[in-house]
């Protein structure tokens, strides 16, 4: 497509349910990036694929988070047993490999978590 | 680890200049960026520094001085849509790291 979509584009979770976020990233963009953003903060990185393959998981919080990218091309988050803490927008992006112009974000999903 | 720093808020009026300075210091550096966003909405790609000196694009400019771990931030001939927040972000290797941000309000 033209742009990184993201799905749903909000969502309220009770406390304790599983939420999956998918990412559609620009098609023929190899790297995808997960970013969690806190309002009035900046992107805080959870993870990073290149294809299917997750090269960089340093970020995710804790084990209740999961990233897959099976085809190397769309991405799912995964958060079980959703707690308060992990209400949060969650921003995906993908660039090009070697990329010298930036990534390019999607709109985010807003995880509201009750 | 990676330590990103930039101001807060800064306030400009329409039509006038605005500097925004960012410090880092990053185990390894490979490129300096910075982005756009509006509340509510993704954040957009301004610029992209990797070697020293001013890259300018219309009425944004970014300096990089790798030496002192500084880039700047220069919006020129302010507008009311330019406000927003501008997010500095370093690429160690691979990813990129956030600043928090500087919102800019620009008023009439």
């Amino acid at each position: 497509g033209a742009g990184v979509s993201q799905s749903p584009r909000y969502k309220v979770a009770k406390r304790g349910q599983d939420v999956a976020l998918r990412c559609d990233p620009i098609s023929g963009h190899v790297s995808l990036f997960w970013y969690q953003q806190a309002l009035g903060q900046g992107p805080e990185f959870l993870t990073y694929f290149q294809n299917e393959a997750q090269l960089d998981k340093s970020g995710l919080p804790s084990d209740r988070f999961f990233a897959e990218r099976p085809e190397g091309s769309v991405s799912t988050l995964k958060i079980q047993r959703t707690q308060q803490e992990d209400s949060a927008v969650y921003l995906c992006a993908s660039s090009l490999a070697s990329s010298s112009g930036g990534y390019t974000f999607g709109s985010g999903t807003r995880l509201t978590v009750v | 680890g990676q330590n990103i720093d930039q101001p807060t808020e800064m306030t400009a009026t329409e039509g006038a200049i605005v500097q925004i300075n960012c410090t880092y210091q990053t185990s390894g550096f490979n490129g300096l960026f910075w982005y756009q966003q509006h509340a509510g909405e993704a954040p957009t790609f301004l610029s992209y520094n990797v070697l020293d000196g001013l890259e300018e694009k219309g009425r944004f400019s970014s300096f990089l001085s790798r030496s002192k771990g500084y880039s700047y931030l220069l919006l020129k001939e302010l507008q009311m849509k330019d406000s927003a927040s501008y997010l500095c972000a370093v690429r160690p290797v691979g990813k990129l790291q956030f600043g928090a941000g500087t919102q800019v309000v620009v008023t009439p």
